[in-house]
């Protein structure tokens, strides 16, 4: 079936730096998401994000995110500067126009703050 | 916004038992209903949904859920659960417009016993 990747699967950074969490949602995808989730915890929800705008967005989401697609490649989600409490699996996922709500998920990408 | 209870962390059983996964959901409009199943070290894969009509729906491996609009409830059910179940659950919901994306419960982890 359809396929999100996710790029890298794990990455360490300390903590104050700056981290881009990659996503290549299905091919025909115009609906985005970004989900968080501390290990072994609830899958919570961050950003939704269409035509080139977030379209809602969580009190998860703070003012150090930012998300893109720049010109259909990877949908990002950027985190500047990191903090200890980032640390989780963030999931994306992409849906079809006028299927929004079915969502298609990566695998994930292990992010640890030191 | 929407949200969910998945009341139970954990549930145990048996192969070859029957199985009940309990989800009740919060909403002020139309639901849509989905269940996923996530293993270890992957992302979420849809098992089933409920968008309207017959409130009992299938899903893929012999799992159904059954939409009770009075209880506010989407549970989870398999006649005879196998060893490859073992997995994690989550239940979602989501509104039919394009700014309220599907919010998660906490998910049940549930170990079949062979």
């Amino acid at each position: 079936g359809p396929k999100v990747l996710q790029i890298p699967s794990h990455q360490i950074i300390d903590m104050g730096q700056m981290v881009t969490l990659n996503c290549d949602p299905v091919s025909n995808h115009l609906y985005f998401y970004w989900y968080k989730q501390i290990l072994g915890q609830q899958m919570e929800f961050l950003v939704n994000f269409y035509n080139g705008k977030v379209m809602e967005k969580s009190k998860l989401f703070k003012d150090q995110f930012s998300v893109e697609r720049p010109d259909g490649s990877y949908f990002t989600l950027k985190i500047q500067p990191t903090a200890l409490e980032d640390s989780a699996v963030y999931f994306c996922a992409s849906s079809l126009e006028g299927q929004y709500y079915e969502q298609y998920f990566g695998p994930g990408t292990r992010l640890t703050v030191l | 916004a929407q949200s969910v209870t998945q009341p139970d962390a954990r549930v145990t059983v048996s192969e070859g038992a029957s199985l009940q996964l309990r989800c009740k959901y919060s909403y002020s409009g139309t639901p849509y209903l989905f269940w996923y199943v996530q293993y270890p070290r992957q992302g979420l894969q849809l098992l089933l949904k409920y968008y309207s009509g017959d409130p009992v729906v299938q899903g893929v491996n012999g799992f159904e859920a059954e939409f009770i609009k009075s209880n506010s409830s989407f549970h989870l059910r398999k006649a005879s659960v196998h060893w490859s179940d073992s997995a994690v659950y989550f239940c979602a919901v989501s509104g039919a417009n394009n700014n309220n994306a599907p919010r998660f419960g906490a998910g049940t982890k549930l170990s079949v016993k062979p």
